[in-house]
């Protein structure tokens, strides 16, 4: 089945580290998207990629940064992960003709920060 | 601009009872409107979504929704919950400008 998935799911780290959440996609979507779910505050844009040359900020990119390694591939990361960035974090996928930009999820990666 | 609110963080319903989660949205264009559900440990499935369409959407599970637009509401109802129903819903927003935004989400949780 086409899909998104997203590894590690599970990351317990240290204030200071860098960290690499990866996303990889079967659906040959072109748009990435990263999000961060925090309690009480729903969904949150990190950045988004229109296709590979094409990388954008979100609402909270700061902290953050991504690489979009090819059409399948989009990683967020961390340079120096901080206690508040403790969160699942989210990717998904749209495709480029969707005039509604309905978007698929990946099943999320649990980052705590130490 | 475009932005949502989902009232109610927490709803309890008895099991066989009328579901209603209320989203409320606000959006310059015309909006496409979505609502996600997140069951524990597990990404957001789409449950239905309005495209301009017919106004009564139907979706997974025996979900639907009612756009209304001098309501500036989509809220999401099932006439007769199941314990299978426990689990946080997300209403999302599209305006055109290509990306979705969020609200905060409502926990459903289920009364046996």
């Amino acid at each position: 089945d086409a899909d998104v998935t997203q590894t590690p799911r599970n990351r317990i780290t240290k204030t200071g580290k860098r960290i690499m959440l990866e996303c990889s996609q079967t659906k040959g979507h072109d748009r990435m998207y990263w999000y961060r779910q925090d309690p009480g505050l729903g969904l949150r844009l990190i950045y988004y990629s229109f296709d590979v040359k094409d990388i954008n900020k979100g609402e909270i990119s700061d902290g953050y940064s991504v690489s979009r390694q090819a059409q399948a591939k989009f990683s967020l990361s961390l340079e120096s992960a901080i206690p508040n960035q403790t969160a699942l974090y989210f990717c998904a996928t749209s495709a480029a003709d969707s005039s509604y930009n309905e978007q698929f999820f990946g099943p999320g990666t649990r980052l705590t920060v130490l | 601009a475009q932005s949502v609110t989902q009232l109610g963080s927490h709803v309890s319903v008895s099991e066989g009872a009328l579901v209603l989660l209320r989203c409320n949205y606000s959006s310059s264009v015309p909006p496409y409107l979505f609502w996600y559900v997140q069951y524990p440990n597990q990404g957001l499935q789409l449950l239905l979504k309005y495209t301009s369409a017919a106004t009564l959407v139907k979706g997974i599970n025996g979900f639907e929704a009612e756009f209304k637009k001098s309501e500036t509401s989509f809220h999401l109802t099932k006439p007769s919950a199941h314990m299978s129903d426990a689990a946080e819903y997300f209403c999302a927003v599209s305006g055109g400008n290509e990306k979705l935004t969020f609200g905060t989400g409502t926990r459903l949780t289920i009364i046996p």
